[in-house]
């Protein structure tokens, strides 16, 4: 079953304006991550937030992680065309078992910044 | 230069003829990871490991076997692929294995696109 699902699914904006995406997840997590797949490549990672966080900047990118709701959002200021890509949430669940491992991503929105 | 690198990143093959995706990287990292990403189902975990001998099953394990005999290395085997393994293959890595080993950034791969005919 998906832990993270992002929203919207696609977003089309004009270079210079502001991209909102949204993860909504179900169970309690450790951490979430946000991570950028461009077209036939792997993915990268941008920016971790752990639990006990609100809110993180790096650069241009701004996440906010509201436990509460069980969702985050991914905002990316002044966009430019080589922020066309997709963009994937990715949650690290409370493991009920010790040691069990798993990193559960979305579906990911796909973001195309037009010139 | 810092990264992980699989192989082959195209292949074409054959229902039953057994075959091994490569993965390696060069981090030292303990955790290593193998996933399949399709259209519309997103990235789905098939087999992780928190150290070297020590593997575990994802969410879609069935059909694939992993091993880690050395901690740069963690082939994925499809011992008789089918048809509904074609797709998109990452391996990714980070730093810490144990308790917490998926807190952490990964480092993805390029991927190995698989069609199974």
């Amino acid at each position: 079953s998906q832990q993270g699902e992002e929203d919207p699914q696609a977003l089309s904006i004009q270079e210079g304006e502001n991209a909102t995406m949204n993860c909504s997840y179900k169970t309690s997590i450790n951490n979430l991550q946000w991570y950028r797949q461009n077209s036939g490549r792997g993915l990268v990672h941008l920016i971790l937030i752990r639990s006990n966080e609100r809110e993180k900047h790096s650069g241009r990118l701004r996440v906010t992680l509201d436990t509460s709701k069980k969702s985050s959002s991914l905002l990316i200021t002044a966009s430019r065309a080589a922020d066309t890509a997709s963009y994937f949430c990715a949650t690290d669940p409370q493991a009920l078992i010790q040691g069990a491992q798993k990193l559960v991503f979305g579906q990911g929105t796909r973001l195309t910044i037009n010139p | 230069e810092a990264q992980v690198t699989q192989n082959p990143r195209y292949l074409i093959t054959v229902t039953g003829k057994k075959l091994t995706v490569t993965c390696s990287q060069n981090m030292n990292h303990e955790y290593m990871s193998w996933y399949r990403q399709d259209p519309g189902l997103g990235l789905r975990q098939i087999y992780y490991s928190m150290n070297v001998e020590v593997t575990d099953k994802g969410d879609v394990p069935e059909g694939y076997k992993v091993s880690r005999k050395e901690k740069r290395n963690f082939p994925l085997i499809l011992e008789s692929p089918s048809p509904n393994q074609t797709s998109l293959y990452f391996c990714a890595s980070s730093l810490r294995g144990g308790w917490g080993g998926s807190n952490q950034p990964q480092h993805f791969g390029d991927g190995t696109r698989l069609s199974i005919l």
